[in-house]
């Protein structure tokens, strides 16, 4: 089935350890982005990436990096520069507009959850 | 102020109950607009997608107010399975690419 897979699905991360969180679509979609979740609050865009060996920085992208070698692939690494990195984060994608249309909504994994130790 | 406010609830409603979630955006340049459901600990899905001319998909009406810059979401007869929290969301992409701004979300119970 086409979809995005997001691993692992629970996280933990020591102090001063950096994590990676992967994310891998097989939709053949040009875009991908990173989002991250805190209890009662709306998603708060990271990174996002709109063609492979290019990314651009989002909303909070401080104490994070990404990398975007292949079109399937959008891993993001929190690092220990990140002190407060215990959230939901989640991967979506979306296919390039075409046109005028903008009415193209992004497709999600189902998220990792990522604690400190 | 936040790009997309929602009212956060909790709505707490009986089944059958006809329920409505507002949405207000302050962007005017904002493209296209969407409702997502997330259910608790899972990943937002698309609900429907907004349109000026307003929508409708089963017991789900979507309206769209590009002057005011309001977005509302109806729901009649409500459904047990309709509890989860509601995200209104803006996209506000360019150049082709959708960058899209997430309201914090409605949080719906339906109860017995």
């Amino acid at each position: 089935d086409g979809g995005i897979t997001q691993s692992p699905k629970y996280l933990f991360r020591k102090e001063g350890q950096n994590v990676t969180l992967s994310c891998e679509q097989n939709l053949n979609h040009d875009a991908m982005y990173w989002y991250r979740q805190d209890p009662g609050q709306g998603l708060r865009l990271i990174y996002y990436s709109q063609i492979v060996n290019d990314f651009q920085k989002g909303d909070i992208a401080e104490g994070y990096s990404v990398s975007r070698e292949k079109k399937e692939s959008f891993p993001l690494t929190v690092t220990s520069a990140q002190k407060n990195p215990t959230a939901f984060y989640l991967c979506a994608s979306s296919p390039k507009l075409k046109g005028q249309g903008y009415n193209q909504p992004q497709h999600f994994g189902d998220g990792t959850r990522l604690s400190i130790l | 102020r936040k790009e997309v406010e929602q009212d956060p609830g909790p709505f707490n409603v009986p089944e059958g109950a006809t329920v409505a979630f507002n949405c207000t955006y302050s962007n005017s340049a904002s493209q296209s607009f969407f409702w997502y459901r997330q259910d608790c600990r899972k990943e937002p899905k698309l609900l429907m997608s907004v349109y000026s001319s307003g929508n409708e998909d089963g017991r789900f009406t979507a309206q769209l107010n590009r002057a005011s810059q309001y977005i509302s979401l109806l729901i009649r007869d409500s459904k047990l399975s309709d509890s989860a929290t509601y995200l209104c969301v803006v996209n506000r992409g360019t150049g082709g690419y959708n960058k899209l701004i997430f309201g914090a979300g409605t949080r719906l119970a339906v109860h017995p």
